[in-house]
């Protein structure tokens, strides 16, 4: 069976960092890109990332550039959100997905909240 | 950035209905379009893929069609467990992007 489980969501102060994990099992990890997507309360999808399989292409919506990092252990089939300078606006909850364009595979989700 | 509209924002509808939701790109997509639905607290769940292309598992009532800038679902019949927000996503482009999402109600 095919699963996702993300972790390490969190109360955090504006400006902090935080490192999100997405534990993937049940599927060939190395032969899938992979994808974030975060959702504000109350509002929509926003596609965060992506990480081709072997992690030599990542892709970021501009509004994450050069604070959020996104990235890959093969080896323990696991996916990274590495995040910083966080702010306000990137309170959400983020799900991991399978896939680097439709994603047919997603987490439950692990909330951010960033507030003093 | 490509911006996907959906059309209604949402709608109330009765079990059995005949149910469709539009999504339009701002620009060209060819058929590089998938469907999600979404329960109140609960993960995305992909219903469709390359604008009419039904993943695995989900049920034959539901429908896409579209390529290019307009595409549709249509659920054929609607049921109870279908009540829920659905959201269009082009991947032609990045950044990938969502419509709003339309929110089904039971009428």
């Amino acid at each position: 069976e095919v699963q996702v489980v993300e972790s390490g969501g969190d109360l955090v102060q504006p400006g902090g960092s935080l490192r999100l994990s997405c534990a993937a099992s049940g599927f060939t990890f190395t032969t899938y890109w992979m994808t974030w997507v975060r959702q504000a309360p109350g509002k929509g999808l926003e596609w965060v990332a992506n990480i081709k399989e072997d992690g030599s292409e990542k892709n970021y919506v501009d509004s994450v550039k050069g604070r959020f990092t996104i990235s890959r252990d093969n080896a323990k089939n696991s996916l990274y959100l590495q995040m910083s300078s966080l702010r306000a606006e990137d309170t959400a909850v983020y799900y991991c997905a399978r896939g680097a364009s439709d994603s047919d595979y997603w987490g439950q989700g692990t909330p951010v909240t960033v507030s003093s | 950035d490509i911006q996907m509209t959906q059309s209604p924002s949402s709608l109330s509808a009765s079990v059995g209905d005949r149910v469709t939701i539009t999504c339009r790109a701002s620009q060209y997509i060819n058929n590089w379009l998938a469907w999600y639905q979404q329960k109140p607290e609960k993960a995305p769940k992909s219903l469709i893929y390359a604008a009419s292309s039904l993943q695995s598992g989900v049920p034959s009532r539901f429908s896409g069609s579209g390529s290019g800038t307009n595409f549709t679902l249509t659920i054929s019949s609607l049921q109870p467990e279908d009540f829920a927000t659905y959201y269009c996503q082009q991947y032609h482009n990045y950044p990938r992007t969502f419509g709003q999402g339309t929110k089904v109600e039971i009428k």
